[in-house]
C-alpha cells in the first residue's frame, strides 16, 4: 500500500497562473482532506470531503477550489495563483470511525 | 472550535521523560483530544487520541484530568530520533467530518 500520495511534490508558479494539486489514497478511506502549512505555523484545513461526492470549506478556503473525483482521488486547485498561497500543501485520509488521519508527503508551492 | 496552547519548545536529553502539557480551556463534550507528530519536510503522523483519563499505546501516554481543559502527552525514554513537533489537537468527529484546528505545536529537541 502507498497510503496517501501527492503530485506534484514541488512547484513555482507565477501570480495569476493557475493549477491542481493532485492526492490519492489507496486505504478505501471515506474522508479526505487539504492542509496548507506556512513556515513556523501549523496546519490549518482549506477544503475537505466527508465521502465520495462531499465537499466542505475548512478553516481557509478562499482562493481555492476543490473536486472529490472518486473515492480514492481528491484534488485542490488554485485558480489564480497568489504570492500568500506559497505554502506546503499535505492531503489526509481518515477511515470510516477510524481516530486517525494519514497524511501524504506534501505539495511545496512557491508562487511568484 | 475549541483552542489549544502548548508550549512553543522544549529541550531533553536522550533518556528522560517528556510530558508536553495542552490546554484546551473550552473543550466541548463531544470532543477528543488528538496528538501527532511531524518530522521536518513530512506529514503529521497520529500518536494518541483519548478522551478522558489516561491512555496507554506502544510510543506514548495520555493523561487526561477529570475537568479535560488540559492534557499531557507523556513520552518515556526520549531518543535522539524524537526530536520533532508535537501538535495537540481536539475536535469532534461528525458527520460531516473532523474539523479541528492545528496549532503552533510545541518544538521538542533532544540532545544527546
Amino acid at each position: 500500500n502507498a497510503g496517501v500520495t501527492q503530485t506534484p511534490k514541488f512547484q513555482v508558479l507565477k501570480t495569476g497562473q493557475s493549477m491542481t494539486l493532485q492526492c490519492a489514497q489507496d486505504m478505501n478511506h471515506n474522508s479526505m482532506y487539504w492542509y496548507r502549512q506556512d513556515p513556523g505555523m501549523g496546519l490549518r484545513l482549506i477544503y475537505y470531503s466527508a465521502s465520495e461526492g462531499t465537499t466542505d470549506k475548512g478553516e481557509v478556503p478562499n482562493g481555492y477550489n476543490v473536486s472529490r473525483l472518486n473515492k480514492r482521488e481528491f484534488s485542490l486547485r488554485l485558480e489564480s495563483a497568489a504570492p500568500s498561497q506559497t505554502s506546503v500543501y499535505f492531503c489526509a485520509s481518515r477511515g470510516q470511525g477510524g481516530n486517525e488521519q494519514f497524511f501524504g508527503p506534501g505539495t511545496r508551492l512557491t508562487v511568484l | 472550535l475549541a483552542k489549544t496552547t502548548q508550549p512553543i519548545s522544549m529541550d531533553s536529553y536522550e533518556g528522560q521523560e517528556v510530558n508536553i502539557t495542552c490546554s484546551h480551556n473550552n473543550i466541548a463534550t463531544n470532543d477528543y483530544i488528538t496528538w501527532y507528530q511531524q518530522f521536518p519536510s513530512q506529514g503529521p503522523r497520529f500518536i494518541i487520541q483519548g478522551y478522558k483519563t489516561k491512555v496507554t499505546n506502544e510510543v506514548a501516554s495520555l493523561f487526561i484530568p477529570a475537568d479535560r481543559k488540559s492534557s499531557t502527552l507523556s513520552l518515556p525514554r526520549v531518543s535522539l530520533s524524537d526530536t520533532a513537533v508535537y501538535y495537540c489537537l481536539v475536535g469532534a468527529w461528525n458527520t460531516g467530518g473532523f474539523k479541528t484546528i492545528f496549532g503552533a505545536g510545541t518544538r521538542l529537541f533532544v540532545k544527546a
